[in-house]
């Protein structure tokens, strides 16, 4: 199993709302990703966890909370979004988390915030 | 700043002939360089990568070349195939830094 698999594929929210999105894998891998990327745009990191621990966070406004519940597992709960954060929100994989490594990605959430 | 540039953002080759893809870099402390691909609403798929300490990697039709004094690389896919249409990104790690950074992309279309 070589797949990263990200639900929902797709989400419309209001600006009021909370949601989730969830993102698993089964490869045994043990570091996990989320990245956002605007029509056109390169992906742009946002956190990184590694053994479950959150090791990298860009700078990412706290309207965005990732959660890691074990190896597995990876979600990204929103609250109170604009609607500048719509993009497509990837998830991505990697053996270990320490660099020099190739990241798998799931085919994403498209978001869009009204 | 671009650390990774793709300068080219857009490119349409003929089927059976050779598409070459390029990418420059400005750090010189990135030792790692990946290239991916990715369909529109899909999540980017990885294609072949090369570590600084070669100059050469081929998988299949893909071929990656490195050239660490021009701090260029480049994609060449041989014979290009119309299901080769997508955006190729180009993106690099700093040693062991854990953030892969991405070029802007080349959106690829290959012509039947």
């Amino acid at each position: 199993d070589t797949e990263v698999t990200q639900t929902p594929k797709h989400l419309v929210m209001g600006m009021t709302n909370k949601k989730s999105l969830k993102c698993e894998q089964h490869m045994g891998h043990r570091a996990m990703y989320w990245y956002k990327q605007k029509a056109k745009k390169p992906p742009e990191l946002m956190f990184v966890y590694s053994y479950e621990k959150l090791s990298i966070n860009e700078s990412v406004p706290s309207r965005f909370s990732p959660e890691c519940p074990n190896s597995s597992l990876l979600n990204l709960h929103l609250h109170a979004l604009q609607p500048e954060d719509s993009a497509l929100y990837l998830c991505a994989s990697s053996l270990r988390g320490t660099g020099n490594e190739k990241l798998f990605f799931g085919s994403g959430t498209q978001l869009s915030v009204l | 700043d671009q650390q990774v540039k793709q300068n080219s953002p857009s490119l349409s080759v003929q089927e059976g002939r050779i598409s070459i893809l390029n990418c420059d870099y400005t750090n010189s402390m990135f030792d790692y360089f990946l290239w991916y691909k990715k369909y529109p609403a899909e999540g980017p798929t990885f294609l072949i990568s090369i570590s600084s300490i070669k100059d050469k990697n081929e998988d299949g039709r893909f071929t990656v070349f490195l050239n660490k004094s021009a701090k260029h690389l480049s994609l060449h896919i041989v014979p290009s195939q119309p299901g080769d249409s997508a955006v190729y990104f180009c993106a690099a790690y700093p040693g062991s830094a854990r953030q892969l950074t991405f070029g802007s992309g080349t959106q690829l279309t290959v012509l039947p």
